[in-house]
């Protein structure tokens, strides 16, 4: 069966620097997603891509953040300069219409 | 804006006793709503959806409601074992159509064996 993946499983990265987070959806879908969720919380929405575009983002997803489709597989979060607050777990999803297939998450750590 | 409420943080039940979980919501009522389950450390399975013009779905021991004039959805586990013991978040669609979505707090159930 289908799954999404994501690279690194785990990250830890000193505070200021520049970290790229890593899915590959599954490969049919046309929909992607970044979440995170700090330890503890609940899954946050960061943002939505469609056609090659952001579709959607909440108020988490600053100018600190960006997404990527490079090529016709990967799908990649890049935080420009890490906070502390930044620390949890991020999950890629994809979908190819309304029901959303997670990945397992890259559990990221800023020291 | 468009807010979720799973109103048990925690939930203990006996094996083979019936687990409801509910999930309410404070606005519009959206397209559809769907039911994950998380495991410590892991990412959220899609488990149901249920939308707007269905009263009710059935999956194996699973079964979610939806009542739109009461605004809530509740999600039952029949015959639960301890393998159900997870938490279970509900989600849905922040405005219809936009594909971003908020997830409720969760509700970490545990079936005692």
């Amino acid at each position: 069966e289908p799954e999404v993946t994501q690279t690194p499983s785990h990250q830890v990265t000193q505070m200021g620097q520049e970290v790229i987070l890593r899915c590959v959806p599954i490969s049919n879908h046309l929909y992607f997603y970044w979440y995170r969720q700090i330890l503890g919380q609940k899954v946050e929405f960061l943002v939505s891509f469609y056609n090659n575009e952001i579709s959607e983002k909440s108020e988490i997803f600053d100018d600190q953040f960006s997404v990527e489709r490079p090529d016709g597989s990967n799908f990649t979060l890049k935080i420009r300069s890490t906070k502390l607050e930044d620390s949890a777990m991020y999950f890629c999803a994809s979908s190819l219409r309304d029901t959303q297939y997670f990945g397992p998450g890259t559990r990221l750590t800023v020291l | 804006s468009q807010k979720i409420e799973q109103n048990s943080e925690a939930l203990n039940i006996q094996e083979g006793k019936t687990a409801t979980l509910t999930c309410n919501y404070t606005n519009y009522s959206p397209a559809y709503l769907q039911w994950y389950r998380q495991d410590p450390g892991r990412g959220p399975v899609f488990l149901l959806l249920i939308r707007e013009n269905e009263k009710e779905k059935r999956k194996e021991r699973l079964k979610v409601t939806f009542d739109t004039t009461l605004k809530q959805s509740l999600f039952h586990i029949t015959a639960s074992q301890p393998a159900d013991s997870a938490t279970y978040l509900c989600a849905l669609e922040v405005t219809s159509g936009t594909y971003k979505y908020i997830f409720g707090t969760g509700t970490r159930l545990k079936v005692l064996a």
